[in-house]
Parts: structure tokens; sequence; C-alpha cells
């Protein structure tokens, strides 16, 4: 089983509200991604968690805070969101290292920031 | 730095057709992963095939195979037979195989579709 779920799929919000997403994989990984990618280009990385530790932030604005509460649950809270940050988010996880490091990607959440 | 290019942005086959999509990369190194994910619209993004560096036989997923020639840091992708469902945007990633850490780095991407 290589499921790797999100929730919600779509979201509205606005530019004052705090939402989270969530992601969610029962596959045994132990690195989880948080991605967002606009229509038509390529997922840009924002966040890895390693053993529930956060290993590399790429240089995300501080209104996007991820969250890693435990090794099958990753969460990406928002606040005080831009109109920009209109995209999909997408959650991906893998094995910590070795061949098997592919990354399996959830179905996203489109969030509408209005 | 790595980089990943697909030089095409769009292809058309037509179904039952084989098409070939390509890729070029840019790496210093000499142990990495290859993958081909497949996003169809306003769905999921899939895994299609993936290869080792160290490995010389191309990998192959049923209707799917690659063409790696690893001197010239080309990974092309072969869909053989076309079909409808085979219609999406196909993304070239790159991961090293040095640090567990390593990210992936894509390619812009080739939207392919599939004419009935």
């Amino acid at each position: 089983d290589t499921e790797v779920t999100q929730t919600p799929k779509h979201l509205v919000m606005g530019m004052t509200n705090k939402k989270s997403l969530k992601c969610e994989q029962h596959m045994g990984h132990r690195a989880m991604y948080w991605y967002k990618q606009k229509a038509k280009k390529p997922p840009e990385l924002m966040f890895v968690y390693s053993y529930e530790k956060l290993s590399i932030n790429e240089s995300v604005p501080s209104r996007f805070s991820p969250e890693c509460p435990n090794s099958s649950l990753l969460n990406l809270h928002l606040h005080a969101l831009q109109p920009e940050d209109s995209a999909l988010y997408l959650c991906a996880s893998s094995h910590y290292r070795g061949i098997a490091e592919t990354q399996y990607f959830g179905p996203g959440t489109r969030l509408l920031v209005l | 730095a790595q980089t990943v290019t697909q030089s095409q942005p769009e292809m058309s086959v037509q179904e039952a057709e084989t098409v070939t999509l390509s890729c070029t990369y840019d790496t210093s190194e000499s142990d990495y992963y290859l993958f081909w994910y497949k996003q169809p619209p306003s769905r999921q993004m899939i895994l299609v095939i993936r290869q080792e560096a160290y490995k010389q036989q191309n990998a192959t997923e049923n209707r799917f195979s690659v063409n790696f020639q690893k001197a010239a840091k080309s990974f092309s992708l072969k869909i053989s037979d076309s079909q409808l469902g085979d219609a999406a945007m196909y993304f070239c990633a790159y991961r090293s195989a040095s640090g567990a850490n390593s990210k992936l780095t894509f390619g812009k991407g080739i939207t392919l579709s599939v004419r009935p």
C-alpha cells in the first residue's frame, strides 16, 4: 500500500483566517514532505521532516508552520496568508534512506486565499 | 547544483502509438536516482518509473520504459500503446543518493495529450 492521504481536498480562506492542512501515511515512512505547486509548474519543496524532526525549511515564510506530531501525521498550519499563497499543497513521504527513497505523494489540498 | 531539463513543454500522441518524452540532467555525482512522475489533471501525482544510476539495465514497468544514458545524462521515457488515461503532465526528477535528506529536483514538466 503506497497511500498518502490529505485533508481537506479543498480549502477557501480569508487572509485573517487560521486553518490547518493534514497529511497521513501508514507505510512506516520516516521522512515526510510539504510541497507547494502552482498550476502547470513542478512542485516546490517547503519542508522536510525526518524522524519527526524538521530537517529542511526552504526559507518558507512564517505564516506557514509545519508540525509532525507522530511518525504518521504531518500538519501544515496556515495563518495570515496572502492571495499569492493560493496553490495545490502536496504532502509526500518516503523511507529515510536507501533505494526505497522514492517519494509517494498525496492527492493534495487545493487552497484558495481570498 | 543539479538541474533537470525537459525542453518540450507539450507533446501529442495518437492512441495506441508510441511516444518518447525527453529529459536531460546535469550533475557531478556518480550515484543518484531518476524518476518519472505522472500528474493527470486535478489528480494525484504518481510514480511511473524509477532508475538507479548504478544499474546499466533500463527500467521497465509494463508499457513504460526508460532509455537511461548515463554518460550523456539523458533519461527519456517511452510510453508504448498509448492510452487515453496516459494524458497528463509528466515530470522528470533527480535525487542524489548521498544524504538522507537529499531533495528531489524536478524538471519543468511536459504536458502529454492523447488523441483518440
